[in-house]
This record gives structure tokens, C-alpha cells and sequence, in this order.
């Protein structure tokens, strides 16, 4: 199974910060990544597809970027309703895979 | 408006059984591949079978593999999970998921989850 690492795996920050969090994919995922948002005791939100395409509905302060092995979500300014885990997700081959998670916790 | 809402979750004694069910509103399920993935609480999210449109075809996890069986009924607008042999670390919250329409095996929406714990 293709693994993935997200670093890190927790962070302090202030609302209005410029945030980033990298997912390194231990196989060639080409472009076929996702990334996605989950606050306590709810369901993941998706926020992007295909590594940098935005979800309908998401905020344009979310983006993503890179391909091949290493991809980063970037959060531009950091909002309080942003606080929250962000996790990886490759669907390259079965079986999908999530990263760890970052936990993105105000500073 | 899409909704997924999971039920069948409870507490249950390593060995047994449970079926999950998954009720989908607001989309045309016929057309939509569906997933389900697992989160241990407190813990990070694992996916756990996936199945084609056409009522056959299950894909899983090998962790699952040969104990649960994915299935739906498109003309209940469900998707199923039937879980046997169940084990302490089958413990965690039951989510299903759609899969994205436009892309490979990312998932689009969610519900809100349903809890299974195993445990003697």
C-alpha cells in the first residue's frame, strides 16, 4: 500500500497566519491526491482534488500544489473556523490512503 | 441537497455480527460508486471497502477482507456494510461516503457517521 506522511503533525497559529503543510506519498501518486478537513466529531469536509483543484464551495484561501511524491496544502490566512485536522488522501491505487493527519491548533 | 445518514452502530461482542446501513438522499445513488472508511476515535481515518453501481463488485481493505461484505440496494437508495467476525480493532466510527463525480476515488460528501464498538 502507497504510504503517506504528513508533517507536521501538529501546529500553533494565529488567525491570519499563512499555513502549510506538506504529505510526502512513498510511491508515485501523480496528481491523484485529496485533501480534506475534519473538525471534532464531525465528518471530513473535501477541500481539494487532483492535488490543487478546489471543491466546489470551498474557501479560496485553501490551495493546493505539487505532483509525483510530495504535494502541500497551503491555508493563506488562517481563519478561527480553519482550526481544525487536515488529512491526506491518495487515490492512486487501492487501497486509498490517508495520511496522519495535522492537527492545526490557535497559537 | 446530498445526504448520506449512517445507522446499525452499536456495542458488540468480539465474533459477532452487524450490518450498517446507509441511507442516500438527494443524488441519484444508481450512478455513484459508494465507500465506507473507518476512524478509531481520536485516530486517523482508514478506508474499508468501496462498491461499482451495479450491486456486485466489492472492493475492501485487507484488514476486513473476508469478514465484511459491501452491498447496496439502488432501489432503496442504501448502501450496506454487513460486518462478521468482528474483532477489538473493527472499534471505530463507520463513515459512508460518495465518491466524487468528476475525479477517481476521493469522496465528495459524507455522513455523519455511525459507532461501532466491539468489545467483551
Amino acid at each position: 500500500a502507497i504510504q503517506l506522511t504528513q508533517s507536521p503533525s501538529s501546529l500553533s497559529a494565529s488567525v491570519g497566519d499563512r499555513v502549510t503543510i506538506t504529505c510526502r506519498a512513498s510511491h508515485d501518486i501523480r496528481r491523484l491526491l485529496a485533501w480534506y478537513q475534519q473538525k471534532p466529531g464531525k465528518a471530513p469536509d473535501l477541500l481539494i482534488y487532483e492535488a490543487s483543484i478546489l471543491q466546489a464551495g470551498v474557501s479560496s484561501r485553501f490551495g493546493g500544489s505539487g505532483f509525483g511524491t510530495d504535494f502541500t496544502l497551503t491555508i493563506s490566512s488562517l481563519q478561527p473556523e480553519d482550526f481544525a485536522t487536515y488529512y491526506c488522501q491518495q487515490f492512486k491505487t487501492y487501497p486509498v490512503t490517508f495520511g496522519g493527519g495535522t492537527k492545526v491548533e490557535i497559537k | 441537497e446530498v445526504r448520506l445518514v449512517e445507522s446499525g452502530g452499536g456495542f458488540l461482542q468480539p465474533g459477532g455480527s452487524v450490518r450498517l446501513a446507509c441511507a442516500a438522499t438527494g443524488f441519484t445513488f444508481r450512478n455513484y460508486w459508494m465507500h465506507w472508511v473507518r476512524q478509531v476515535p481520536g485516530k486517523g481515518l482508514e478506508w474499508v471497502s468501496r462498491v461499482n453501481t451495479d450491486e456486485n463488485g466489492g472492493t475492501y481493505a485487507d484488514s476486513v477482507k473476508g469478514r465484511f461484505t459491501v452491498s447496496r440496494d439502488n432501489a432503496r437508495n442504501t448502501l450496506y456494510l454487513q460486518m462478521n467476525g468482528l474483532r477489538v480493532e473493527d472499534t471505530a466510527v463507520y463513515y459512508c461516503a460518495r465518491n466524487h463525480p468528476k475525479t477517481g476515488d476521493s469522496f465528495d460528501f459524507w455522513g455523519q457517521g455511525t459507532l461501532v464498538i466491539v468489545s467483551s
